[in-house]
């Protein structure tokens, strides 16, 4: 158990609001990273965080932004969302001192916009 | 362009036989490859990895292969029990990034364990 929660683990939103997914890890690791599942699709890497305030972008980050102010919080917003939003979101650590490769995953949060 | 794939969406195998997963890549950057194990509603676990500078690594019932001149590693549960059914994803991160700035799944395999 890697110790990592995800806040809310349900949602369902209307096309055009702000929404943000909360996931925290009570290890306190370096790196963070936000995920999208869909069918069809695997995994993809939406945004990741190296630190407090260090974050980057992944593979399909347009739509999203993120924060981290505090090490075992990491923040993934939807400015305004959207139907190809709809999707179920993973927050996943590793753990500092093992291999960065090795990630670890939250629960999710499944998220519908309507 | 999918750089991680996975041809089979899914697979049955009966009990206590053997399955195999198997997963190609396209991108020679990728050094580390790991398999997660996905039950619906809840997050992938992660379950065996191998580094490129390996062919084989194995724990218990499951051993990963990798052949690095034809860009294929494959997964293998034996001998395969009830609680095996799941999604299976392959994963590989690239030498410039060790990992910290993400990983590549692939699309999944959905194995089912017949009794």
């Amino acid at each position: 158990d890697a110790g990592i929660t995800q806040s809310p683990r349900h949602k369902v939103t209307e096309t055009g609001t702000p929404v943000t997914l909360r996931c925290h890890q009570t290890e306190n690791h370096r790196y963070m990273y936000w995920y999208r599942q869909d069918p069809g699709h695997g995994l993809r890497l939406i945004h990741y965080s190296y630190g407090v305030k260090d974050t980057d972008k992944g593979e399909v980050s347009d739509g999203y932004s993120v924060s981290r102010s505090k090490t075992e919080d990491f923040l993934l917003t939807l400015e305004s969302a959207t139907s190809s939003q709809t999707s179920v979101y993973f927050c996943a650590i590793s753990r500092d001192g093992g291999s960065y490769n090795e990630q670890f995953f939250g629960p999710g949060t499944r998220l519908t916009v309507l | 362009d999918q750089q991680v794939k996975q041809n089979s969406p899914s697979l049955s195998v009966q009990e206590g036989r053997i399955s195999i997963l198997n997963c190609d890549y396209t991108n020679s950057m990728f050094d580390y490859f790991l398999w997660y194990k996905k039950y619906p509603a809840e997050g992938p676990t992660f379950l065996i990895s191998i580094s490129s500078i390996k062919d084989k690594n194995e724990d218990g019932r499951f051993t990963v292969f990798l052949n690095k001149s034809a860009k294929h590693l494959s997964l293998h549960i034996v001998p395969s029990q009830p609680g095996d059914s799941a999604v299976y994803f392959c994963a590989a991160s690239s030498y410039s990034g060790g990992g910290a700035d993400g990983l590549t799944f692939g699309k999944g395999t959905h194995l089912i364990i017949q009794p």
